[in-house]
C-alpha cells in the first residue's frame, strides 16, 4: 500500500519556470524524503526533512514539512530540462527499531526547454 | 564501491516458469530492501532484511515469493510459477541506518517481463 499521495500527478513546465510538488501521508513520521526516477531506471534520493524541521534546502530544491497537516512540499526553482524525471516521496514511520519506508503514487514532472 | 547492482536487468519469461533476481548491496549497509513498481506507480514494499534476517514481508508475497540474504551480503528474491500479473520492476534498496541518515540506496532494477 502507498503511505503517501504527490499532487500533481502530472506538470509540465517551461524551463526557467519553478516546479512544485505537494505530498500528502497518513501516519506519523520520523522522517520524509523525496527521491528522484529518471524513466525505467532506479531512485536517487534528493533530501530528507525529520519530523521536528519545518523546512530545508539543497540546491535549488527546497522542501516544507507541515506535519500537523500531515504534508509536505517539493520546489525545483529555475527548472532545468534534466530535471524531467518522477518524484516521489516517501516516509519513515515514527517508531523505534526499524523502520518501513513506504513511498507515494509520484509525481511526473516534464520540463520544456 | 560501485553502489547497489542488480541482475538481471532484464528478464523476459514465459507463464508459469521460474525467476531469480540477485541484489548485491553496497558492502558497508546492513539493511536490505525489496521493492516492485509497475507502470505510474511508486514502489511497492516487498520485504525488508536487517543482515540476514528477514524481519518484515509485505501481503504482496504470496507464497510464490521468496527472499533470502544468506550471510547477510548478497540477496535474491525469487518468483515460482509466474504469472502475467507478476510483470515488474523489481528494486533493490540498501542502506546503513534509515533513522539517522535515511537515505535508501536503490539498484537500477530488475524488469520482469512474463507472457
Amino acid at each position: 500500500s502507498q503511505q503517501g499521495e504527490e499532487d500533481p500527478q502530472a506538470l509540465s513546465i517551461q524551463e526557467g519556470e519553478n516546479a512544485t510538488m505537494n505530498c500528502s501521508y497518513k501516519t506519523s513520521i520520523n522522517n520524509l524524503q523525496w527521491y528522484r526516477q529518471n524513466s525505467g531506471r532506479g531512485l536517487v534520493h534528493l533530501i530528507l526533512i525529520r519530523s521536528n524541521e519545518r523546512e530545508k534546502h539543497s540546491g535549488r530544491l527546497r522542501v516544507t514539512l507541515d506535519t500537523s497537516k500531515k504534508s509536505s512540499s517539493l520546489l525545483i526553482t529555475a527548472s532545468r530540462a534534466a530535471d524531467t524525471a518522477s518524484y516521489f516521496c516517501a516516509t519513515a514511520p515514527n517508531s523505534g527499531g526499524y523502520q518501513k519506508v513506504t513511498f507515494g503514487t509520484g509525481t511526473k514532472l516534464q520540463v520544456i526547454p | 564501491d560501485t553502489g547497489v547492482s542488480q541482475n538481471p536487468r532484464h528478464k523476459i519469461t514465459k507463464r508459469g516458469q521460474n525467476v531469480t533476481f540477485r541484489c548485491d548491496p553496497i558492502s558497508e549497509h546492513n539493511r536490505l530492501y525489496w521493492y516492485r513498481q509497475t507502470l505510474g506507480q511508486g514502489p511497492e514494499f516487498l520485504t525488508y532484511f536487517q543482515n540476514e534476517a528477514q524481519l518484515e514481508k509485505s501481503r504482496l508475497l504470496s507464497d510464490r515469493f521468496s527472499a533470502e540474504r544468506p550471510k547477510g551480503s548478497f540477496s535474491t528474491l525469487e518468483i515460482q510459477r509466474t504469472e502475467q500479473g507478476d510483470s515488474a520492476m523489481y528494486l533493490c534498496a540498501s542502506s546503513w541506518d534509515p533513522i539517522h541518515t535515511g537515505e535508501l540506496f536503490f539498484g537500477e532494477g530488475s524488469r520482469l517481463t512474463v507472457l
